[in-house]
């Protein structure tokens, strides 16, 4: 199975600061047919995941555009410009690539 | 507008058996394979099986020979029945749809909980 580490597990962040998490594969994420499925979500307490980027750096419809994703290979990254209130959650990466999916422990933003 | 729905959930004793189920709408349901993908308490989302459209299955190894997946086409429903449950099996289960590499949909949930 494709391990996914995410770092870091908690995250703290002052209103208006960018967050920046990280996620690595233990195994390459390039599909035979080209595209890489690096998945980035959102859980909000209370609430089911919803994505935020699918192919790596694809932003969802209604996804604000301070949320960016980017990387290549085995190496990806979810930032954030500037953290709002409504950012508080737990963000999981999660690939696609390969048949069994796999999620990151995710990582828990919380505002200083 | 898609739609999952899921019930079923509750609390059960240890070695019991649960089935929750996943209604959709909203799409052609056959023609999607479908997930059952769970929130292990403290441990985060954790993937458990597929069913394809037209009805291969798979499992995580963690579930393998306790679980079994189906779905009823006819009905736009997904079952995942539970047999032999432990208590490390307690979690929210979500149906989502399978988008080939990724979920745009999930549903609201249902909580299992293993305990005597």
């Amino acid at each position: 199975d494709v391990v996914m580490t995410q770092s870091p597990l908690s995250l703290p962040v002052t209103l208006g600061q960018p967050a920046s998490i990280s996620c690595r594969s233990s195994q390459s994420l390039v599909h035979s047919d080209g595209n890489t499925y690096l998945n980035w979500f959102q859980q909000r307490p209370g609430q089911s995941p919803r994505r935020l980027i699918y192919k790596v750096s694809n932003r969802d419809s209604g996804v604000p555009d301070r949320f960016s994703g980017s990387g290549s290979g085995t190496d990806f990254t979810l930032k954030i410009s500037r953290v709002e209130a409504e950012d508080v959650g737990v963000y999981y990466c999660m690939q696609g690539t390969h048949w069994l999916w796999t999620f990151g422990q995710g990582t828990k933003v919380e505002i200083k | 507008e898609v739609q999952l729905v899921e019930s079923g959930g509750g609390l059960v004793q240890p070695g019991g058996s649960l089935r929750v189920s996943c209604v959709a709408s909203g799409f052609i349901f056959s023609s999607y394979d479908m997930d059952w993908v769970r929130l292990l308490p403290e441990k985060g989302l954790v993937w458990v099986s597929r069913i394809t459209g037209d009805g291969r299955t798979y499992y995580a190894d963690s579930v393998k020979g306790r679980f079994t997946i189906s779905r009823d086409n006819a009905k736009n429903t997904m079952y995942l029945q539970m047999n032999s449950l432990r208590a490390e099996d307690t979690a929210v289960y979500y149906c989502v749809r399978n988008d080939f590499g990724t979920i745009h949909w999930w549903g609201q949930g249902t909580l299992v909980t293993v305990s005597s």
